[in-house]
């Protein structure tokens, strides 16, 4: 079972940042949290991973809590084409991808 | 640089006929993986290679799904014989090695109906 709990869906309006939550209350100290997206038809795409520190790439920036309990992915200034479902992941040392049900966010015109 | 490679897209064929999928992954990629996705849900791993080797078919229906990795790079799902209850996207995936901090990389996968 996915060891994270998301919104099955959101709106964000266009231009706006899309703040995505995902709660992983049992996460252990090694693990990882991941961020995919899969815009439709496609394969999953890599947003961005974190241990313990915030991350900011080119796409998006993750901020977890320090207790690690939770997470947040924000779409800084989102367009249409981020319509897409999110999934936020949590991986471990096995390499598993343990895949839950995402968030499918709509980005408004 | 090419991506994850996958044929066919899409796969239409009577229940009990045999399928096949075929993956090329991104080159140097010795990590690859199976995934199947239902309609709504979240892909779920069928099997992951660390080059020839099978490391991880747990969740690989073995009476009839199978796959190959031969000298380690592409790769071959097969289905024999297919049920209705196999439609679905079938996902490959590569990455360079199989540490966690490694991010996998996906291709378009095949969409299979089972009529």
């Amino acid at each position: 079972d996915a060891k994270t709990t998301q919104p099955p869906s959101m709106d964000c309006a266009e231009g706006r940042a899309a703040n995505l939550p995902c709660n992983h209350s049992t996460i252990s100290g090694n693990e990882y949290v991941y961020w995919y997206r899969q815009i439709h038809s496609q394969g999953p795409q890599y947003i961005i991973h974190g241990l313990k520190n915030n991350e900011t790439n080119e796409m998006a920036s993750l901020i977890i809590t320090e207790d690690r309990k939770s997470s947040t992915l924000i779409l800084p200034h989102a367009t249409l084409r981020d319509t897409a479902v999110y999934y936020c992941i949590v991986r471990g040392r096995d390499d598993k991808i343990i895949f839950g049900k995402g968030t499918r966010l709509h980005i408004l015109p | 640089e090419a991506g994850v490679v996958q044929s066919p897209r899409y796969k239409i064929i009577e229940k009990k006929q045999p399928v096949a999928f075929w993956c090329n992954p991104i080159s140097g990629h010795n990590t690859l993986y199976w995934y199947l996705q239902n309609l709504g849900q979240g892909p779920e791993l069928l099997i992951r290679y660390e080059n020839e080797e099978a490391v991880d078919d747990s969740q690989l229906p073995k009476d009839r799904f199978s796959a190959e990795r031969l000298k380690g790079v592409d790769s071959t799902l097969k289905i024999q014989p297919a049920e209705l209850g196999d439609s679905a996207v079938y996902l490959c995936a590569s990455s360079f090695g199989g540490q966690v901090d490694n991010e996998q990389f996906f291709g378009p996968g095949t969409r299979l109906t089972v009529l």
